[in-house]
């Protein structure tokens, strides 16, 4: 199989903080992980691309300082939203890439108050 | 940039009826990918087309690659309420395997 988790699968937070969302690819490597961003009935919008070892390249329009990735090793990638801000709230979800499948993780509901 | 987009946008059918998606991109693709959604969960794969015209089946749905590998469709016979859902078709083109998603389907079955 191919199961991607993520964690925290929902979270609350006030304005003004920072927030980790973690994804990891349990049975499987992956170098590359992709973070997408999904808002109430549209569709997923490709964030950027982390790849293992290396800087995530990010897509136009998303700044690199607000949403910062790590990808440590080749199961986890981390996306820490800084200094949140209501507009941030928003479904986040990530997938691992495993040969030219995408695997998506169960998503985390972020609100920031 | 690449854009792919999805007809129509919402679809309410009567349970047994026919379902048709059709997805368009800007570009030409190296394959394409369909995706369905419930309500509140995250995209769960479904195929992955890769030739051009190629057909794929999977009991009651059907997926087409156009022959141009810059179109798609899903088809769904005789639709049942557990097909309740939106409908993603994702592009992939060039050396990554970045996807593109569609605008979505959104799929209503009455019982």
């Amino acid at each position: 199989g191919a199961v991607v988790s993520q964690h925290p699968s929902w979270v609350i937070c006030k304005s003004g903080t920072s927030v980790k969302i973690e994804c990891r690819s349990l049975d499987f490597q992956a170098t590359t992980m992709f973070w997408y961003r999904q808002f109430p009935k549209q569709s997923l919008m490709l964030m950027a691309t982390s790849n293992e070892g290396s800087k995530a390249t990010y897509e136009q329009g998303v700044e690199k300082d607000k949403f910062l990735i790590n990808h440590a090793s080749l199961t986890l990638s981390t996306l820490t939203v800084t200094s949140a801000h209501p507009e941030d709230s928003s479904f986040y979800i990530c997938s691992a890439a495993k040969y030219n499948e995408q695997f998506f993780g169960p998503g985390t509901r972020l609100t920031v108050l | 940039g690449q854009q792919v987009m999805q007809i129509p946008q919402y679809q309410h059918v009567q349970e047994g009826e026919d379902f048709t998606t059709y997805c368009n991109s800007s570009t030409t693709l190296s394959n394409i990918q369909w995706y369905k959604q419930r309500p509140g969960g995250h995209p769960v794969f479904l195929i992955q087309l890769v030739k051009s015209g190629e057909v794929k089946k999977q009991k009651r749905l059907t997926f087409q690659f156009g022959e141009a590998k810059k179109n798609s469709s899903l088809h769904i016979t005789a639709t049942q309420t557990t097909d309740v859902g939106t409908y993603f078709c994702a592009g992939a083109g060039g050396a990554t395997n970045k996807l593109i998603f569609g605008t979505g389907t959104l799929l209503a079955v009455q019982p």
